[in-house]
């Protein structure tokens, strides 16, 4: 019955590591997005895909680099790790063609933490 | 750019106390705007939502009134309990790049008995 999962729910790893955040919605949803939340609870997008297109990339590293194999995954993979990535990470998913009434429903967050 | 500024916390609370969180948006164009509820450690839940000027979002004993006069969105809840600690962050939609959910700082809310 979950809407919007993610995996796993805590990972934790060493500087210089590659990891990956699976995300999954089974809601029907056409838009899939990565947000940041960092130590002071502050929550910044970091992503959108719409139909697996790329249409939001805030300012972001290229080490981090969002897959959508299809509309219902937004996996996020994150190249040679460091000490400041560690946040939680929140996927969501809402219905683009509702408009900007559109509510996004969030999963519950993997807190990354690195060494 | 748009931006959402909130009242800074924490804000604590007597069970049964009047609460509001002050929240001011700067946007161009017409933003919808949010009200989203994290409990401790979970994830953000809506909690409710205006999508026009006038227009009052309610849920759970909470209501928060979009006024466009005053770019405001504070949140009001009559009586508070226990159970609504959590930390409540204002947001705003811009349709300019495709529903981007601008977030305020959050705020953290403890209520004791």
């Amino acid at each position: 019955d979950t809407a919007v999962s993610q995996t796993p729910k805590y990972l934790v790893t060493q500087m210089g590591n590659d990891k990956s955040i699976k995300c999954e919605q089974n809601l029907g949803h056409d838009t899939m997005y990565w947000y940041k939340q960092d130590s002071k609870k502050f929550l910044k997008i970091m992503f959108s895909y719409n139909n697996k297109e790329l249409i939001i990339n805030e300012t972001v590293p290229n080490r981090f680099s969002p897959k959508s194999p299809d509309k219902a995954h937004l996996n996020l993979h994150i190249n040679s790790l460091e000490l400041g990535d560690s946040a939680v990470y929140f996927c969501a998913s809402s219905l683009r063609t509702s408009g900007g009434g559109g509510e996004q429903f969030f999963g519950p967050g993997t807190r990354l933490t690195v060494l | 750019g748009d931006s959402v500024t909130q009242m800074e916390g924490p804000v604590t609370l007597s069970e049964e106390a009047f609460l509001t969180i002050n929240c001011t948006y700067t946007a161009t164009g017409y933003p919808s705007l949010f009200w989203y509820v994290q409990y401790p450690g979970e994830g953000l839940q809506l909690l409710l939502k205006a999508t026009k000027a006038d227009d009052k979002g309610s849920n759970k004993g909470f209501e928060a009134t979009y006024r466009k006069e005053t770019t405001s969105f504070h949140l009001e809840k009559g009586s508070v309990q226990v159970s609504d600690s959590a930390v409540y962050f204002c947001a705003l939609i811009t349709m300019e790049y495709g529903n981007k959910l601008v977030f305020g700082a959050g705020t953290i809310l403890r209520v004791k008995s």
